[in-house]
């Protein structure tokens, strides 16, 4: 267990439909990003949220969107799905904006989505 | 920009022999941070090693090894005497580290390697 909770580990729905992917950073980490794996696309950074505020934007399509909660857990919102969508969503978490001695990245399982 | 190349789409080997994962990267940055992790066919991200940039020591783990290059922005990966288990796709990684600014992960494409018994 790696400390970063992601959930649920699969989920299949149908073109159209929306989503949501639950992350739950390691204890103490203040930093969230999430990550879309497809085969043709590689590991690609989406967005990162820091103590509950946007901290920066990657290849996040507009039909995709986050937030990062009080308690620091953070949600993404998948909408309109299309097949193209179908991905493996890592989310990741950190404790610090770039410096420490720790300084590194936990990974979650994942989720595997399916559209169908 | 950060950019982190993978020229080595797939590799095969033969157990026990050594093969070496090359990984080049770009920055503007002066202070950042290399990774390499491992993703076994269960998918998960298995984190291998960190190395910041003011540290060029190569470092060895076992039957793993990184060099560190920072004249040629090079963090190659090798593993000597490869074994089954060893298949995976590796992943290279970059993050700049300048306090105040996004520390995003920048991964390149990843290298299958598939050993073959």
């Amino acid at each position: 267990d790696s400390g970063v909770t992601q959930t649920p580990k699969h989920l299949i729905t149908a073109t159209g439909q929306r989503v949501t992917l639950r992350c739950s950073p390691r204890s103490g980490d203040l930093s969230v990003y999430w990550y879309q794996q497809s085969l043709d696309q590689g590991l690609q950074f989406l967005i990162q949220y820091y103590n509950g505020e946007e901290r920066a934007k990657g290849n996040i399509l507009e039909r995709f969107s986050a937030q990062q909660f009080p308690d620091l857990h953070s949600e993404l919102n998948l909408s309109s799905l299309e097949l193209g969508d179908s991905a493996l969503y890592f989310c990741a978490s950190s404790d610090t904006l770039g410096t420490g001695l720790n300084y590194g990245y936990t990974f979650g399982s994942g989720t595997r989505l399916t559209v169908v | 920009a950060q950019k982190v190349t993978q020229a080595q789409t797939e590799i095969s080997v033969v157990e026990k022999e050594d093969v070496t994962l090359d990984c080049v990267y770009e920055t503007r940055d002066t202070t950042y941070y290399l990774f390499w992790y491992k993703q076994p066919p269960s998918g998960e991200l298995v984190f291998l090693i960190r190395r910041n940039s003011f540290d060029e020591q190569n470092e060895i783990s076992g039957r793993y090894s990184w060099n560190f290059q920072k004249s040629t922005s090079s963090f190659n990966f090798t593993i000597t005497a490869s074994q089954v288990v060893d298949s995976a796709v590796y992943f290279c990684a970059l993050s700049e580290a300048t306090s105040g600014a996004t520390n995003k992960l920048i991964f390149g494409t990843g290298t299958l390697l598939a050993v073959q018994p």
